[in-house]
């Protein structure tokens, strides 16, 4: 069973630091591209980044381009996210998401963990 | 950027009903076009992907159409498990877009 754990999450002043991290077991993590989406309260899912297998392809939105880097590391089975300059607008539960197999990394998403909130406030 | 539409953004039905929800990309997206379901406080799950694929698991009441720039969602005989919020998301490109999302409700 495909098991995604996201941790890091809390509460951060603006302009600060977070790094979240994305546990993955179940599947061999290697293969596959990993993403991250967020949803802001009470609003729609927002893709935010993803990441290769090989880390040849990645991608970011607009919104997080140049704060935010993806970072994998396949001998872990693990997924980060580093967050800098945080603005209270990146605030939403983020959720760590399994895409799909080999070169297209940009597809669907198969599999989400249960989310880990980040809270951008002062 | 592709900017993805759903209509209705929010809809009343009853258990049994035909349910169609429609999403329209701002450019052809051929059928890269996925649908996810979400329920309150839960993650979304995959619903159908590349237009009309049905994951393993998902009951053969959805079902998916469409290419282009107009897809489908479809759920011949709503349940009450179905009360939920379903997105689409184009994978045609980067940035990866969601449409706004479509509520369903006990009528």
């Amino acid at each position: 069973e495909v098991q995604l754990v996201e941790s890091g999450g809390g509460l951060v002043e603006p302009g600060r630091s977070l790094r979240l991290s994305c546990a993955a077991s179940g599947f061999i993590f290697g293969d596959y591209a990993m993403h991250w989406v967020r949803q802001a309260p009470g609003k729609g899912l927002e893709w935010v980044s993803g990441i290769s297998w090989n880390n040849v392809g990645i991608g970011y939105a607009d919104s997080v381009k140049g704060r935010f880097t993806i970072v994998r590391d396949n001998a872990k089975n693990s997924l980060f996210l580093q967050m800098n300059s945080l603005k209270t607008e990146d605030t939403a539960l983020y959720y760590c998401a399994k895409g799909t197999l080999g070169s297209a990394w940009f597809s669907w998403l198969d599999s989400w963990g249960q989310g880990t909130r980040v809270t951008v406030s002062s | 950027d592709i900017q993805m539409t759903q209509s209705p953004s929010s809809l009343s039905a009853s258990v049994g009903d035909r349910v169609t929800i429609t999403c329209r990309a701002s450019q052809s997206i051929s059928d890269k076009l996925n649908w996810y379901q979400q329920k309150p406080g839960k993650a979304p799950k995959l619903l159908i992907y590349a237009a009309s694929g049905l994951p393993s698991g998902v009951p053969s009441r959805f079902s998916g159409s469409g290419s282009g720039t107009e897809f489908t969602l479809t759920i011949s005989r709503l349940q009450p498990e179905d009360f939920a919020t379903y997105y689409c998301q184009q994978s045609y490109n980067t940035p990866l877009t969601f449409g706004g999302g479509t509520e369903v409700d006990i009528k």
